[in-house]
């Protein structure tokens, strides 16, 4: 069965500091990989996806990147956060084919808090 | 551009039968998807809708009328642990990857 990971659960970093959240998935070949923020009481913000190592597409331009170093592996990042970066973020993925991309599994997601 | 619009809040009793609504403006729709998210989880999946109609699994249940650019999705039999946010979700005939979510509506249920 698939399963997918992420880490850490929670973070708390400073203004102007780095990131770097992983998200990993297993039992699956070549899936699609997505990066989503949600803020409190709201719904999800799309940040980037990947159809395939070293292929990312940014929906909102801003300070974070995101890289896919290795077919399962997908990995946010940024070198000065910001206070706005503050929010829950969540990583999915779903097979390539599955018209409109409707079925997506999420990773537990990381709680990040920018002080 | 395209836009989602849910309830922010619903309340229920256990037991009950609850709708919740979701309305959509967006070109090229391909459908509409629900999900389930307990607070502090990861959103779940719970069903989709392309065609008109309604759709069933189990005690929840989910209809759209394309020419209504219009969904909800129906919970019968309410239990306590069907408190949570439930989101609708919107994607493209132009991609096979994005979904514009709802801001989610909150169902608080009562005993």
């Amino acid at each position: 069965s698939q399963t997918i990971h992420q880490w850490p659960a929670t973070l708390v970093q400073p203004v102007g500091s780095p990131l770097s959240l992983e998200c990993t998935v297993e039992g699956t070949s070549n899936p699609n990989l997505y990066w989503y923020r949600q803020a409190a009481g709201r719904g999800l913000q799309l940040l980037f996806y990947s159809v395939g190592i070293g292929q990312i597409s940014s929906e909102v331009p801003q300070n974070l990147s995101a890289s896919r170093p290795q077919d399962r592996q997908f990995i946010l990042s940024s070198k000065k956060l910001l206070l706005s970066d503050s929010g829950f973020y969540l990583c999915a993925w779903n097979t390539p084919g599955t018209g409109g991309g409707y079925e997506q599994y999420f990773g537990p997601g990381t709680r990040l808090t920018v002080t | 551009g395209q836009s989602l619009e849910q309830p922010s809040e619903v309340t229920a009793v256990e037991g009950a039968i609850v709708q919740i609504n979701c309305t959509y403006q967006t070109s090229g729709f391909y459908g509409l998807s629900w999900y389930q998210q307990h607070d502090g989880g990861a959103p779940t999946f719970l069903s989709y809708n392309a065609l008109d109609g309604l759709e069933e699994t189990g005690r929840f249940s989910s209809f759209l009328s394309r020419s209504d650019s219009y969904g909800y999705l129906l919970l019968q039999e309410l239990q306590m642990k069907d408190s949570a946010s439930y989101f609708c979700a919107v994607s493209f005939m132009d991609s096979n990857y994005q979904l514009i979510w709802g801001a989610g509506t909150k169902l608080i249920i009562k005993p």
